[in-house]
């Protein structure tokens, strides 16, 4: 078993949904939590960071953990063609130096 | 403006030859990372650096090398020994060493063995 898994998608959604992006992980261990959105031939960029479990929202995005079951979501409100791209999930352990560990990705495509 | 620069963005290598990727950032970062990206696998950690002159092998270190002499620079080296290196290389840095640190990427070079 893969220490994160991610559906890779593509997931396509018309313009205004309500999206639902999500990873399961294996390491316990695991205490940070990340989402990155990734342009077609760009570099990540960090949507949301939380520790722990719980939910954190930042405009249209909302992240969730939930860490009994070892599940993380993202969620994008009303969204938009520009929201078009591979959404990464990352995570790692507390307690020192620890190295991220990414799912591989889903593809999210938002029509008008 | 404050960033991490990657260059070239293309690459093209014989097989054979050794090639080297050059990553600058002027965020004053501590860290500093080289990951691999292929089609459908998510980023892979080849080395990272958390301090000047010193660096460790991340998941898939064989077949590159790097070095860290200043604190804005990590070029990665893709030796003859790397048996598929065609991939999407990607650096990051973050201001601190643990794992509170954002990682801020690069925008990537695109390595292609003809």
């Amino acid at each position: 078993q893969k220490e994160v898994e991610q559906d890779p998608g593509p997931l396509s959604v018309p313009e205004g949904a309500i999206v639902s992006l999500n990873c399961t992980y294996s390491n316990s261990a695991f205490q940070y939590f990340m989402w990155y959105r990734q342009y077609s031939r760009k570099g990540p960029e960090l949507l949301m960071y939380t520790y722990s479990s719980g939910n954190k929202e930042d405009g249209r995005f909302t992240a969730q953990v939930d860490k009994s079951s070892k599940y993380i979501s993202l969620f994008i409100r009303d969204s938009q063609p520009s929201d078009s791209a591979t959404y990464l999930c990352a995570m790692s352990a507390a307690g020192g130096y620890s190295t991220l560990t990414f799912g591989k990705g889903t593809m999210l495509l938002v029509s008008p | 403006d404050g960033g991490i620069t990657q260059s070239p963005k293309y690459l093209f290598r014989k097989e054979g030859q050794n090639v080297t990727l050059s990553c600058e950032q002027n965020l004053n970062h501590d860290a500093m990372y080289w990951y691999r990206q292929d089609p459908g696998q998510g980023l892979r950690l080849i080395y990272y650096s958390q301090i000047v002159n010193d660096f460790q092998k991340g998941d898939i270190a064989e077949g590159y090398s790097v070095s860290r002499e200043k604190k804005e620079s990590f070029p990665l080296t893709v030796t003859s020994a790397q048996k598929n290196p065609t991939a999407f290389y990607l650096c990051a840095s973050s201001i601190g060493r643990d794992s509170l640190s954002e990682q801020f990427f690069g925008p990537g070079t695109r390595l292609t063995v003809l």
